[in-house]
């Protein structure tokens, strides 16, 4: 069974702080995706890899930045958060066309 | 960047009634996705359609596509609880990076 895991559910940081998000799934799956959901917005591409070390800016990378050393391993980088980032991170692999979704961590920055 | 746009934002039904939802786009697609979303969870895949399909099926679920009207409408037959819950459309432009709508928040009632 397809497997996407993030590593906190919930999450509290306070302004300026770097924050760490990670994202790992079980499919050997080549694309990983980060998105950003806020009301009423959808869901926004934030970064997404299509290959270990290889990376590409999504629609508002503003402020963040990825890591991916190993293929099933895909982590969302807040170099120093402030409150607008406060949001759900949902993180997804890509087989096929398809997206399979992690639980998504909702962050608060405080 | 955001291309789907779904209609209405909100829906609430009874318990055994259909529910349909529509979603618009803007630019050529290669296929248009739905998702589903529990409350606070990360987002399942539904069902596919490519850009050649006018009409896809799978359980209770029927999706058309109208690439003339750059549309697609989900339609969800008799109803369940288990249904309540947000629906997204994800347009796929040949990049394989989705773009998603806000969204429909559907609440069945028993």
């Amino acid at each position: 069974d397809v497997k996407v895991t993030q590593s906190s559910r919930y999450l509290v940081k306070r302004t300026g702080e770097k924050v760490f998000l990670e994202c790992v799934q079980d499919m050997d799956h080549e694309n990983m995706f980060w998105y950003r959901q806020d009301p009423g917005l959808g869901l926004r591409l934030i970064y997404f890899s299509y290959d270990v070390k290889m990376k590409e800016k999504g629609d508002i990378p503003e402020g963040y930045s990825v890591s991916r050393e190993k293929k099933e391993r895909f982590s969302l980088i807040l170099e120093s958060a402030s409150t607008n980032q406060t949001s759900m991170y949902l993180c997804a692999s890509r087989r096929s066309y398809e997206q399979y979704f992690g639980p998504g961590t909702r962050l608060t920055v405080t | 960047s955001q291309q789907g746009e779904e209609d209405p934002q909100a829906l609430s039904i009874q318990e055994g009634e259909n529910a349909t939802m529509n979603c618009s786009y803007k630019t050529s697609i290669n296929n248009l996705q739905w998702y589903r979303q529990n409350s606070g969870r990360g987002l399942v895949h539904l069902i596919l359609i490519r850009s050649n399909e006018r009409e896809k099926h799978s359980g209770r679920l029927r999706v058309t596509l109208d690439t003339s009207k750059k549309s697609s409408s989900l339609l969800i037959t008799a109803s369940r609880a288990a249904d309540t819950a947000s629906y997204f459309c994800a347009t796929d432009p040949y990049d394989y990076k989705l773009s998603f709508g806000a969204g429909t928040t559907v609440t069945v009632r028993a």
